[in-house]
């Protein structure tokens, strides 16, 4: 079974400060999604990839196969980010494992 | 669509109850995934369902948990009995196959006194 770790677990940052949020997983996968979860507790799928970087707004998610890590960036902070940030990860058509989550609290 | 729709938000009984959750999938998809969300493990995969064919039950918890899909756009989560463990928020997600992205519901908050 993959084992799924995020870093760090809860994170404190001022509006307007770059944010980055880490996935490390440890067997090979077929996809890795970063999923929001905001305090009303509604989980939302943000990105999925396999390889490369994707882009949305203030939110870049990178991958690197090879060193089966992947990150998750928020530009410009907002306290509107403020939620529960988790990865998960599929191998071939199995379930995704989850992470624990990444706490983020802005602070205007 | 209105999304993935899961019922009630809320549910709170006592021990020794019987508890049935409820899901509504987007219409078109094919997968269902039943999670399971608690502070010291996380989601945790339950069960997941393709074309209504149960295919992977080994997050069930015991026999207490059952789930099943009479139809293609609906499907249900029984506990019974329910124990104060079983406490947690159970969500429903459900994606066009396996492989696509998931579309989570707003999940269902369950407490067992």
């Amino acid at each position: 079974k993959n084992e799924v770790e995020q870093s760090p677990q809860n994170l404190t940052a001022q509006e307007g400060e770059f944010i980055t949020i880490n996935c490390s997983y440890s067997v090979g996968i077929s996809a890795l999604h970063w999923l929001q979860q905001h305090p009303g507790g509604g989980i939302v799928s943000l990105f999925m990839l396999s390889s490369g970087k994707k882009k949305h707004g203030r939110l870049i998610a990178t991958i690197n196969i090879q060193e089966k890590h992947s990150s998750l960036h928020i530009t410009a902070s907002h306290p509107r980010d403020s939620a529960v940030y988790i990865c998960a990860v599929r191998t071939g058509n199995t379930p995704l494992v989850f992470g624990k989550g990444t706490r983020l609290s802005v602070i205007a | 669509d209105a999304g993935v729709i899961q019922s009630p938000r809320h549910e709170v009984t006592e021990m020794g109850q019987e508890v049935t959750l409820r899901c509504k999938l987007i219409s078109g998809h094919n997968s269902l995934f039943w999670y399971r969300q608690t502070m010291m493990r996380g989601l945790e995969l339950l069960i997941y369902f393709n074309n209504n064919v149960p295919i992977d039950d080994s997050g069930m918890p015991e026999d207490r948990f059952s789930a099943k899909m009479p139809n293609a756009s609906f499907s249900t989560l029984k506990i019974q009995p329910s124990e104060p463990r079983d406490s947690a928020v159970y969500f429903c997600a459900s994606s066009l196959d396996r492989v696509s992205e998931a579309f989570f519901g707003q999940g269902t908050r369950l407490t067992v006194v």
